[in-house]
């Protein structure tokens, strides 16, 4: 069975400071993969989303970057933090019959 | 791009009554429609879906109708439980290699 995993689960990061988050996808291939931002009470927002090894599309200008180095593999970078960056981050991925699964998130807390 | 919007923002109901959310969309390419529940603190999970190929599917207490000419889709939860007090969230999507258009949620509360 697939599985997605994503690391580290809560994050305490003072502005200025670089993020790299990672998520793993496991029991398939050449998965679609999603990076989505939630706010405290807010909804899901898109940045960028990766079809394949190295094809990133970005949904909204951040000071965020993603990385797609490996088919199961998808990074989340910043070089440096923003008060406004914390939330919640969630990993997404949809098989080909185009369910998509979130995996359990990251909690980004910038001081 | 695709634009999804989602009523109400919350919704309080009785424990046993019947709850409805809806969510309209602008693209008509789109032809795939998830519902998602996320618990405080929790990942969205995927509690139904529908395709535009069909006009209404159920899974027990839990119903999705779909109309493709409106271009609304809506959640039905009947005989609620305490437990079903979460947010909700809809989406669209064009299909396999597309983003998904999320809407802006529902908060759902259900009185005991």
């Amino acid at each position: 069975s697939q599985t997605i995993h994503q690391w580290p689960a809560t994050l305490v990061q003072p502005v200025g400071s670089p993020l790299s988050l990672e998520c793993t996808v496991e029991g398939t291939s050449n998965p679609n993969l999603y990076w989505y931002r939630q706010a405290a009470g807010r909804g899901l927002q898109l940045l960028f989303y990766s079809v394949g090894i190295g094809q990133i599309s970005s949904e909204v200008p951040q000071n965020l970057s993603a990385s797609r180095p490996q088919d199961r593999q998808f990074i989340l970078s910043s070089k440096k933090l923003l008060l406004s960056d914390s939330g919640f981050y969630l990993c997404a991925w949809t098989p080909s019959t185009r369910e998509q699964y979130f995996g359990p998130g990251t909690r980004l807390t910038v001081t | 791009g695709e634009n999804v919007e989602q009523h109400p923002s919350t919704l309080s109901v009785q424990e046993g009554d019947s709850a409805v959310i809806k969510c309209t969309y602008s693209d008509s390419a789109s032809n795939y429609f998830p519902w998602y529940k996320q618990e405080l603190g929790k990942r969205p999970q995927l509690i139904i879906d529908i395709r535009s190929n069909v006009g209404e599917k159920k899974d027990q207490r839990i119903a999705v109708t779909l109309n493709k000419t409106a271009k609304h889709f809506s959640l039905h939860i009947t005989e609620t439980q305490p437990e079903d007090s979460a947010v909700y969230f809809c989406a669209a999507s064009r299909g396999t290699g597309n983003q998904f258009y999320f809407g802006t949620g529902t908060s759902l509360t259900v009185i005991p």
